[in-house]
């Protein structure tokens, strides 16, 4: 079993959707949780950082932790052509390497 | 604030060869990891440095190899290289300060062997 896992999707939703990414832990010691959008043949670009359980905002984007379920989520609300790419959930203990989810693909359709 | 950068963005080399690639993090990030990205596998980890010290490193062969000099900038070098060592090489720097233990990736070194 792998210590994360992320559908791959992909994922097709029309512009104005409501976008919600999944990911599942097993490893007890994450304490740090990540999401990365990436671009077709560009780096990751951190979208949101999250220690806590609960909910973080930022604009159009709302990361959730549960750290009980060991669960996290990513929302996207108004979703944007702009917004096709890729989303990596990461997570990490301390001192510890990332460890990644394989990736959502997502696409936005005009 | 600059992000963390990587130079060469593009490379070609041959099989046999070897490489070097470098990673400048973002001032002040004493933590630097290296990650190997292809369409089939994802991203996988290659290891990490932290004040000069490997502290965490993946499961790739000894071909590959890495350094951390004492501004933090990092190398990483990959001798005898095979066709499947074709990928996009990332780097990615974190402060590791209470709080603030996300990751920042770079553009990535996109390496061809032929």
């Amino acid at each position: 079993q792998k210590e994360v896992e992320q559908d791959p999707g992909p994922l097709s939703v029309p512009e104005g959707a409501i976008v919600s990414l999944n990911c599942t832990y097993s490893n007890s010691a994450f304490q740090y949780f990540m999401w990365y959008r990436q671009y077709s043949r560009k780096g990751p670009e951190l979208l949101m950082y999250t220690y806590s359980s609960g909910n973080k905002e930022d604009g159009r984007f709302t990361a959730q932790v549960d750290k009980s379920s060991k669960y996290i989520s990513l929302f996207i609300r108004d979703s944007q052509p702009s917004d096709s790419a890729t989303y990596l959930c990461a997570m990490r203990g301390r001192g510890q390497k990332v460890t990644f989810g394989t990736g959502t693909k997502l696409q936005v359709i005009p | 604030k600059a992000g963390v950068t990587q130079t060469p963005r593009y490379l070609i080399k041959t099989r046999g060869q070897q490489v070097t690639l470098s990673c400048s993090p973002i001032s002040g990030h004493r933590s630097v990891s290296w990650y190997q990205q292809t369409p089939g596998q994802g991203l996988q980890f290659l290891f990490e440095y932290f004040s000069e010290t490997q502290r965490n490193k993946g499961n790739f062969p000894g071909r590959f190899s890495g350094r951390q000099f004492s501004n933090s900038r990092s190398e990483m070098n990959v001798s005898t290289l095979e066709l499947g060592d074709s990928a996009l090489y990332l780097c990615a720097s974190s402060l590791e300060t209470t709080g603030q233990d996300e990751q920042y990736f770079g553009p990535g070194t996109r390496l061809t062997v032929t």
